[in-house]
């Protein structure tokens, strides 16, 4: 179940502490961005989505950030717990398209007691 | 999410075997999709339905085929493994009801060639 963690950048946090999870999306054309999160041993969950017309979306301690001049996602988790843990994967959708995601590698989330 | 549901969970196969991997979703949604996954990657669009009647050739198609029996069904078949195709497998469903292409995972089959 690990195995999906492996070889993929890691963030370390204290828990309490807050997260910020970094993504780089490919297409400026882009225009609906997606963060999921992956448990060992399941498939990717929904958390948070936004539109390219927003800037800033939240959620339940969960808050994501676009900026599209860098092409730069972001999501922050505050108050991390330990059942944040899990691999964070960002995808990022063009409607002009035939509606593909596109997903990034993950970043590998350890909170840590 | 329990309303996409993969099986098996587990399976290991022998080179040059033909196996399948279903798919099946109570969401309702008319879209579904076979990705893989391997280790250090991100997720890796193999075929994709939108609809019953609509087939399509993901990024990584070669050596893979796929069947959609039904709206709620959606079938991977590896025609003659071999040990690259050994990795995670998932499905997922979506819909534009919101306007929006947010995917659903089922919980994946990991996929072991020998």
């Amino acid at each position: 179940g690990e195995s999906v963690g492996l070889h993929l950048p890691t963030l370390s946090v204290q828990e309490g502490d807050n997260s910020i999870i970094n993504c780089a999306y490919s297409n400026s054309a882009s225009d609906y961005f997606i963060w999921y999160k992956q448990e060992s041993g399941k498939g990717p969950q929904f958390i948070i989505d936004i539109r390219s017309n927003m800037d800033k979306r939240q959620g339940q301690r969960v808050t994501v950030l676009l900026n599209k001049t860098v092409k730069h996602l972001s999501l922050q988790i505050a108050a991390t717990q330990p059942g944040d843990s899990a691999v964070y994967f960002c995808a990022e959708n063009f409607s002009g398209g035939y509606n593909k995601l596109i997903f990034g590698a993950g970043t590998r989330l350890a909170v840590h007691p | 999410d329990a309303d996409v549901t993969q099986t098996p969970r587990n399976r290991i196969t022998k080179t040059g075997k033909r196996i399948m991997l279903e798919c099946s979703q109570t969401k309702g949604h008319d879209r579904m999709y076979w990705y893989r996954q391997d280790p250090g990657l991100g997720l890796r669009l193999i075929y994709y339905s939108f609809d019953v009647k609509d087939i399509n050739k993901g990024e990584i198609s070669d050596g893979y085929s796929v069947s959609r029996q039904a709206q709620a069904k959606f079938s991977l078949s590896l025609e003659s493994a071999i040990p690259n195709q050994t990795a995670l497998y998932f499905c997922a469903t979506s819909d534009l009801g919101r306007g929006q292409e947010t995917q659903y995972f089922g919980p994946g089959t990991r996929l072991l060639v020998l």
